[in-house]
C-alpha cells in the first residue's frame, strides 16, 4: 500500500513556542491530506482538511491561527502548533488518500511542559 | 455520512476467529464500510471495504447483511498482534477525498 511518512514521531517542546510537523506522501500524490488528533484512551478527532495550493478547511472548535496548516507541494502538508500550551500535548495524526483508500502517518506525540 | 455502533470491547482467544460487529441502520445507498484498525500508539491501518457484497483480503472478511444495515468484519485465526481498536466507518467513496469519521471502535484483546 502507499505510505505516508510523519516527522518527528515525538516533540517535547516549552510552553509558549511553536512545532511544526510534517507529513509526506512518499510514493503518491495527495491534493488533500487530513489531520486529526487523539487524547489518551479517545478516538482520532478530525481537526481539519489540507488542500494543496488553497486554504485548510477547518472542524468546528478548531482554531484555525493555533493551528496552522499548510500544504505546499502534492506530498507535503505542515502542522504548526503555535504558542504551544500543556492542553496541547495530544498525538497528532495526518492522512492523505489514495482512493478508495486513506493511508495514515505514524503519528506524532507531542507533549508541552 | 452514516453513523455507526460498535461495542466497546471484545475478547477473542489466540488463534480463534475474531468476528467484530458493526451496526449502520441508516446507511445510504451508496455509502460504503470501511474498516480501520489502530495498534497502539500507531497511525491508523486500512483493512478492507465493501459496498454490498462480502470481502475477503489477505487480512480479512467482511460480510454485510442483505440489507446493509450491519455487517461484521471476521479475523480468521487471531493473533496477539491483531491486538488493537478497531473502527467501522462508513462513507461515500465519491464524496470527498479520504476525510474519515472515526467513532469510538471497538478494542479487541487477543489472548493467548
Amino acid at each position: 500500500g502507499a505510505v505516508v511518512s510523519q516527522h518527528p514521531s515525538w516533540v517535547i517542546c516549552k510552553s509558549g513556542t511553536s512545532v511544526k510537523i510534517e507529513c509526506r506522501s512518499l510514493d503518491f500524490q495527495a491534493t488533500t491530506m487530513f489531520w486529526y488528533r487523539q487524547f489518551p484512551k479517545q478516538s482520532l478527532m478530525l481537526m481539519a482538511t489540507s488542500n494543496e495550493g488553497s486554504k485548510a478547511t477547518y472542524e468546528q472548535g478548531v482554531e484555525k491561527d493555533k493551528f496552522l496548516i499548510n500544504h505546499a507541494s502534492l506530498t507535503l502538508s505542515t502542522l504548526t502548533v503555535t504558542s504551544a500550551h500543556p492542553e496541547d500535548s495530544s498525538f497528532y495524526i495526518c492522512s492523505a488518500a489514495d482512493i478508495p483508500e486513506a493511508f495514515f502517518g505514524q503519528g506524532t506525540r507531542l507533549t508541552v511542559v | 455520512d452514516a453513523k455507526t455502533t460498535q461495542p466497546p470491547s471484545m475478547d477473542c482467544a489466540e488463534g480463534r476467529a475474531a468476528n467484530l460487529p458493526c451496526n449502520h441502520s441508516t446507511i445510504s445507498g451508496n455509502e460504503y464500510v470501511y474498516w480501520y484498525r489502530q495498534i497502539h500508539s500507531q497511525g491508523p491501518q486500512y483493512i478492507i471495504h465493501g459496498l454490498k457484497n462480502n470481502e475477503t483480503n489477505e487480512m480479512a472478511s467482511l460480510i454485510i447483511t442483505e440489507d446493509r444495515k450491519s455487517s461484521t468484519l471476521i479475523l480468521p485465526h487471531a493473533t496477539l498482534r491483531d491486538t488493537a481498536v478497531y473502527y467501522c466507518i462508513v462513507r461515500v467513496d465519491s464524496s470527498n477525498t479520504g476525510k474519515l469519521i472515526f467513532g469510538q471502535g471497538t478494542t479487541l484483546q487477543v489472548k493467548p
